[in-house]
């Protein structure tokens, strides 16, 4: 079985700093990797997605991320946040071999922005 | 990608009451899911639900407590069955797309107190 571990359960940052989410995964298996954010009462929306070949990867709202399998890692980065990035964000796994596969999800990052 | 409506997307509800939730999928999916989401914490995979076939729980979770219907490629139910305050959470309906990407799409999620 997969799981997926954030590192950080809260990250403050002031405006226009970088940030890093940190997320592990484990699996005996090749996986798919996501990472989902929750704004404040609504639902989930994909930022991105790994599947296969480029490791780095862009998403959405200027978002990228880097799938490293030697250390079984797809951490999320932007270089430079605003106030409406402050959401709660989510890395999630997928096994590859099976199709339609369900998601497991980490534990949450809760990204704060501070102006 | 399809969009998914869910209905009621908040309620409050008595303890040892039950509460159907509703799923629909603009366009036709093989497999959905059911999530749930406690206060502060992580989504946690309650059923996959397949048209024609009964639910596969995931363990914890059990028909009488959550019973789902999947009549039909497009909708879904959920029952929170006798409610206590410990079922207070966010239910998320979700399916997989096809082509293999297993790229989750979720609808707004129902809130749901139990009081």
């Amino acid at each position: 079985a997969q799981s997926v571990t954030q590192l950080d359960s809260q990250v403050p940052v002031f405006e226009e700093a970088p940030v890093e989410l940190r997320c592990n995964y484990s699996s005996s298996v090749s996986v798919y990797l996501f990472w989902y954010v929750q704004y404040p009462n609504q639902g989930l929306q994909l930022l991105l997605k790994y599947l296969s070949g480029s490791t780095l990867v862009k998403g959405i709202n200027g978002f990228e991320a880097e799938f490293n399998k030697s250390q079984t890692s797809f951490h999320l980065r932007k270089p430079s946040v605003h106030i409406s990035d402050t959401a709660e964000y989510f890395c999630a796994v997928s096994v590859k071999e099976t199709s339609g596969s369900r998601l497991t999800f980490g534990e949450g990052t809760q990204l704060t922005v501070n102006p | 990608s399809a969009v998914i409506s869910q209905k009621p997307s908040r309620d409050i509800c008595q303890r040892g009451t039950s509460l159907t939730i509703q799923c629909q999928v603009d366009s036709q999916v093989t497999m959905m899911f059911w999530y749930r989401q406690q206060p502060g914490q992580s989504l946690t995979l309650i059923a996959t639900a397949n048209q024609g076939s009964e639910a596969t729980y995931e363990s914890g979770f059990v028909i009488d407590k959550f019973p789902i219907s999947r009549p039909n490629l497009t909708f879904s139910t959920l029952t929170v069955s006798n409610m206590s305050p410990e079922d207070s959470s966010i239910y998320l309906c979700t399916y997989m797309s096809s082509g293999g990407t297993t790229e989750a799409f979720f609808g707004q999620g129902t809130r749901l107190t139990v009081v």
